[in-house]
């Protein structure tokens, strides 16, 4: 059972070029989320998707875009790379909303220089 | 708006000593209260959950305790050990949110010595 995959794993960018994150679960998971990870910070929540077909910014959703491609896939895109977003980031899935727990994928970790 | 927040870390233990990681929360209603655990280079595990006051949530001999009356969720461990050694971070997720967005503590970080 994978659960929920993440690719890549490792990126490095230049400022101002575009990547997609791409993640995918196996779960037949209503909801997914997007979190990025930066020392001494927790993880912020950059966009989610509560249900297929809708997709709603979290708390640091300036320079990301998401895709929910279909019920088993959540993409992140940077559009133009800025240092700031060099960050660990990871997908998430769950059953529901309210009080299920969630599932994390393995993380992507991404230098912008 | 809701919040959580842990002890700072590192917190460095011997091998068998007892674990305690503090953690508090502000929010409206009845949030369910989670316990994650981040080993290196590895992304997040759920360690254990409650979703309601008083429920005690248990999990690998961790365990933590809803209290709603000191709005809390301490994590504890008898006696822990270096395969322990790990980030661990305390969450909830709002009981009048219908997104299932979680909020996350800054994390704590457990070295056991051996």
């Amino acid at each position: 059972n994978a659960g929920v995959t993440q690719t890549p794993k490792f990126q490095v960018l230049k400022t101002g070029q575009s990547m997609t994150l791409q993640c995918a679960q196996d779960m037949n998971h209503n909801s997914m989320y997007w979190y990025r990870q930066d020392p001494g910070m927790g993880l912020r929540l950059i966009y989610y998707s509560a249900s297929e077909g809708t997709t709603d910014k979290g708390e640091v959703p300036n320079g990301y875009n998401v895709s929910r491609l279909n019920k088993r896939e959540f993409s992140l895109r940077l559009e133009s790379a800025a240092p700031s977003q060099t960050s660990v980031y990871f997908c998430a899935s769950s059953a529901g909303t309210s009080g299920y727990e969630q599932y994390f994928g393995p993380g992507t970790r991404l230098t912008v220089t | 708006g809701n919040s959580v927040t842990q002890m700072e870390g590192p917190v460095t233990l011997s091998e068998e000593a007892f674990l305690t990681i503090n953690c508090t929360y502000t929010a409206t209603g009845y949030p369910s209260l989670f316990w994650y655990v981040q080993y290196p280079g590895e992304g997040l595990q759920l360690l254990l959950k409650a979703t309601k006051a008083d429920d005690k949530g248990s999990n690998k001999g961790f365990e933590a305790t809803y209290r709603k009356e000191t709005t809390s969720f301490h994590l504890e461990k008898g006696s822990v050990q270096v395969s322990d050694s790990a980030v661990y971070f305390c969450a909830l997720s709002g009981s009048s949110s219908n997104t299932g967005k979680l909020i996350f503590g800054q994390g704590t970080t457990l070295q056991v010595k051996p």
